[in-house]
């Protein structure tokens, strides 16, 4: 059961443009939306994360847009860069227990130059 | 300060054969989580320990692995009897506590084939 749904599964972005990676998700138990970058032959790193009780989070070029009523969050790259160029996963997770990670299937981003 | 470590970073073995993957975490990070990547695809859940103990294995895909951590330190994922579809990246990840607040650092994983 796929409980954490992501598009698009590649993305192709010029350099200086925006790149928007979705995410929705089913359980509405979950209320902590991370995103990791991953770069090949790296384990993922932590980009940013969102908490429901916002509906937007900002770190740098990286935002993070989320809807509660549609179960959705995206991840906005403003001014993306050819360093961007990697896989990034969302994740979702819910408090009360422990923090176990339910990923997205990935997106591959490339930024051109 | 050093990060999640992995050994080995890669395994090629034969069908049927057991391996060990060890985990090194962060010091001081009391939680400790396995997750499976197979090629183009998100990371499964596998298992996670809070010190010594292994509070949820619902991700282990089979009996055939199992996992243990101990002096709640370095961990070791087993395979037995390794089969085709085995084959994935594995990756472990500690963070300080169990709260989901504490961000999960990820070591650069263990890419296992099994031939």
């Amino acid at each position: 059961q796929q409980q954490v749904k992501q598009s698009p599964q590649s993305l192709i972005v010029q350099k200086g443009g925006i790149s928007i990676i979705n995410c929705a998700y089913e359980n509405t138990a979950f209320d902590y939306f991370p995103w990791y970058q991953q770069f090949p032959g790296k384990g993922p790193a932590l980009l940013i994360a969102i908490r429901p009780d916002v509906s937007e989070k900002k770190e740098g070029r990286f935002t993070i847009s989320f809807n509660k009523s549609a179960k959705q969050f995206s991840l906005h790259i403003m001014d993306s860069q050819p360093g961007d160029s990697a896989t990034y996963f969302c994740a979702a997770s819910k408090t009360g227990g422990y923090n176990k990670l339910i990923f997205g299937a990935g997106t591959r981003l490339a930024v051109h130059p | 300060g050093a990060g999640v470590s992995q050994s080995p970073s890669n395994k090629v073995t034969e069908k049927g054969k057991d391996v060990e993957l060890r985990c090194d975490p962060i010091s001081g990070h009391t939680a400790l989580y396995w997750y499976r990547q197979s090629l183009g695809q998100g990371l499964e859940f596998l298992i996670y320990f809070q010190g010594n103990s292994a509070p949820d294995k619902s991700g282990l895909p089979s009996d055939r692995f199992s996992a243990e951590r101990t002096g709640g330190s370095v961990s070791t994922l087993t395979i037995q009897r390794t089969q085709q579809e085995d084959s994935a990246v594995y990756l472990c990840a500690s963070s300080l506590q169990d709260r989901v607040n504490q961000p999960q650092h990820f070591g650069d994983g263990t890419r296992l084939s099994i031939l």
